[in-house]
């Protein structure tokens, strides 16, 4: 059973640049979120959809923050133009979120450092 | 406004004992509340959950209490063992909310050996 896909597993880039993070969730679950790990303020969710449509983006902390789940087996967050503040650990997670509440499936994480 | 929390950053246990892990919420709709461990350079896996029906779930070597008066949830690790070693997240959810968690900010806990 294929878990939670994320791609790069490490990026590093100049700030400016666009950055572009990848998800595959779990076939066939309806939910996916998109989390930043930093040490100052451990796992914040910054964006989640359920059945393709992003449901609450207020975690998102700047407009230079963007993400998009095209179908039901794609996401991705971008950064547009990327600073050195942005460096972090990017999750994604999925569920099934239809029949009451379930665990969430992480990926392993995009390690992203802006220099 | 942070609703979960883990007010001890880390803890440290020979192996073999108890391990206990605390979480505080403030939220009184939360009704789910999960467990996690996190090693380095993976994600989260989850580890045990307890809805709010309940006081206390176990599996294995893992315990999760919930004291919905008190608003808090803790996780006990008998015996310990070094593998055991990693960061540990408490989360919480409410209904109809598409699943969205809230997450404490992690316990790490090392287990000596």
């Amino acid at each position: 059973d294929a878990g939670v896909i994320q791609s790069p597993r490490h990026e590093v880039t100049e700030m400016g640049q666009e950055v572009t993070l990848r998800c595959k969730p779990i076939s066939g679950h309806n939910s996916l979120f998109w989390y930043r790990q930093t040490m100052m303020r451990g796992l914040e969710l910054l964006i989640y959809f359920n059945n393709n449509v992003p449901i609450d983006d207020s975690g998102m902390p700047e407009d230079r923050f963007s993400a998009k789940m095209p179908n039901a087996s794609f996401s991705t967050l971008k950064i547009q133009p990327s600073e050195p503040r942005d460096s972090a650990v990017y999750f994604c997670a999925s569920s099934f979120s239809t029949f009451g509440n379930q665990p969430q499936h992480f990926g392993d994480g995009t390690r992203l450092s802006i220099l | 406004d942070q609703q979960v929390k883990q007010n001890s950053p880390s803890l440290s246990v020979q192996e073999g004992r108890i391990s206990i892990l605390n979480c505080d919420y403030t939220n009184s709709m939360f009704d789910y509340f999960l467990w996690y461990k996190k090693y380095p350079a993976e994600g989260p896996t989850f580890l045990i959950s307890i809805s709010s029906i309940k006081d206390k779930n176990e599996d294995g070597r893992f315990t999760v209490f919930l004291n919905k008066s008190a608003k808090h949830l803790s996780l006990h690790i008998v015996p310990s063992q070094p593998g055991d070693s990693a960061v540990y997240f408490c989360a919480a959810s409410g209904k109809n909310n598409f699943n969205k968690f809230y997450f404490g900010s992690g316990t790490k806990l090392n287990v000596k050996p």
